[in-house]
């Protein structure tokens, strides 16, 4: 059964500090995994990620995908309070009756 | 433009009743998916339609249905409503069809809560 696993499912920081999500996935017919920042109803883009070991970054967020490991990683640094969400890891597969498979997510609470 | 906009945002109804949720995409999207979305089980796919014919569906009884309009808004149906349906449901458009590589654009959800 395909599925895509997150770690750490939540996550308490005080501004400033570094932090690293991971996301791990069994998936056939891999071809892209994304990542979504949840705040409060709608989901977000972040990131789409195609090729291993080239990493995507926008501004304090960045993320690389391991296609080896079957995994990426997700980091933020100097976090501020306005980080705080649930980030969200998908991988998009080629075929399926499930295009998109989520992870239940990773809440990350930044505190001043 | 006008993101993906879903109604109503929430709703309450009692188990055994129907509710039917819409959305409408970002304007020239013709593919539409919905998801289900509750603390435990995270984000689950229910459908995805794509120029009125519905492509994919996710491992959901048949109580759950929709369709897609010609304008490319869709509806989610759910009959006979249970306690475990009680969920957010996020609809999320794109131009091309999911497996085309191509990013989803989430609208804001419609809580549902079944008493």
């Amino acid at each position: 059964e395909d599925k895509v696993v997150q770690s750490p499912l939540s996550l308490v920081v005080h501004e400033g500090d570094t932090v690293t999500l991971n996301c791990s996935y069994e998936v056939t017919n891999f071809r892209s995994l994304l990542w979504y920042k949840q705040e409060k109803k709608a989901p977000t883009f972040l990131f789409m990620l195609t090729s291993s070991g080239i990493e995507k970054k926008s501004g304090r967020l960045s993320s690389i995908l391991d296609k080896k490991e079957l995994s990426s990683i997700l980091n933020i640094t100097a976090t501020q309070t306005g980080d705080s969400a649930i980030y969200l890891c998908a991988v998009l597969r080629n075929s399926g009756n499930t295009p998109l498979v989520f992870g239940k997510g990773t809440r990350l609470s930044v505190i001043a | 433009k006008a993101g993906v906009t879903q109604t109503p945002r929430y709703l309450i109804k009692t188990r055994g009743q129907q509710v039917t949720l819409s959305c409408s995409p970002i304007s020239g999207h013709r593919s539409v998916s919905w998801y289900q979305q509750t603390p435990g089980q995270g984000l689950q796919f229910l459908f995805e339609y794509f120029s009125e014919t519905q492509r994919n569906k996710g491992n959901f009884p048949g109580r759950f249905s929709g369709r897609q309009f010609s304008n490319s808004r869709s509806e989610m149906n759910v009959s006979t409503l249970e306690l475990g349906d009680s969920a957010l449901y996020l609809c999320a458009s794109s131009l091309a069809p999911q497996g085309a590589n191509e990013k989803l654009f989430f609208g804001s959800g419609t809580q549902l809560s079944v008493l």
